[in-house]
């Protein structure tokens, strides 16, 4: 069964710091890989995207991610966080041939002014 | 150009009772997804309709049943309600010729008393 791994359930920065989010999937195939955000109250926002190709891939507000295969991972990146980045962050994961996306549990960001 | 919306916002709702969310994907898109979201937890895959026809369910009982219509929109059925059914639930268009890419609504808050 795919499965999507979120080390870390809270995390808190300081405004301006890098941050680094870890996700780690299970599947044989190449999957497709997504980040999430959710804030308060809104709806779940794509951040980006991996299907195939260049392994670095570029988001909206500044993210990006890499996939690295040998790890199983794709972890989520930002050199310099805003204070209004903060919100719930989920690593995402659909396999060839599967419609429905696996979330993971999911890591809330908090940011420190 | 709309997102995708969903009615109503939120709702309450008596065990035992039936419920109807209602769901219009983005424009261009031909494919909705249902998901349930209990708290702290990330989203679980409910079911896929394409076509008017449900084309990949998750792991939920009967009592969750949809429908698709030509207009695409969507709606989510749960019958006898029981108190783990209070959620939020949310809906997801897609094209069905792309990558599984799919865009959240704002997700319908369903509190079973």
């Amino acid at each position: 069964a795919q499965s999507v791994t979120q080390p870390d359930i809270h995390i808190t920065v300081s405004e301006g710091a890098s941050l680094e989010l870890r996700c780690n999937y299970s599947y044989g195939a190449t999957p497709y890989l997504f980040w999430y955000v959710q804030s308060p109250g809104q709806g779940l926002q794509l951040l980006l995207k991996y299907f195939s190709g260049d392994t670095l891939v570029q988001g909206i507000k500044g993210f990006e991610a890499e996939f690295k295969r040998s790890q199983s991972s794709f972890n989520l990146r930002k050199p310099s966080v805003h204070w209004s980045d903060a919100a719930e962050y989920f690593c995402v994961h659909s396999g060839a041939g599967s419609y429905q996306l696996t979330f993971g549990k999911g890591t809330k960001l908090s940011v420190i002014p | 150009d709309a997102g995708v919306t969903q009615s109503p916002t939120h709702l309450i709702k008596t065990r035992g009772q039936q419920v109807t969310l209602r769901c219009s994907p983005k424009s261009g898109h031909d494919t909705v997804s249902w998901y349930q979201q209990a708290l702290g937890q990330g989203p679980q895959f409910i079911f896929q309709y394409y076509e008017e026809e449900e084309r990949q369910r998750g792991n939920f009982p009967d009592r969750f049943s949809g429908h698709q219509f030509p207009n695409y929109s969507s709606e989510l059925n749960v019958n006898a309600l029981l108190l783990g059914d209070s959620a939020l639930y949310l809906c997801a268009s897609s094209w069905t010729s792309g990558s599984n890419e799919q865009y959240f609504g704002p997700g319908t808050r369903l509190t079973v008393t």
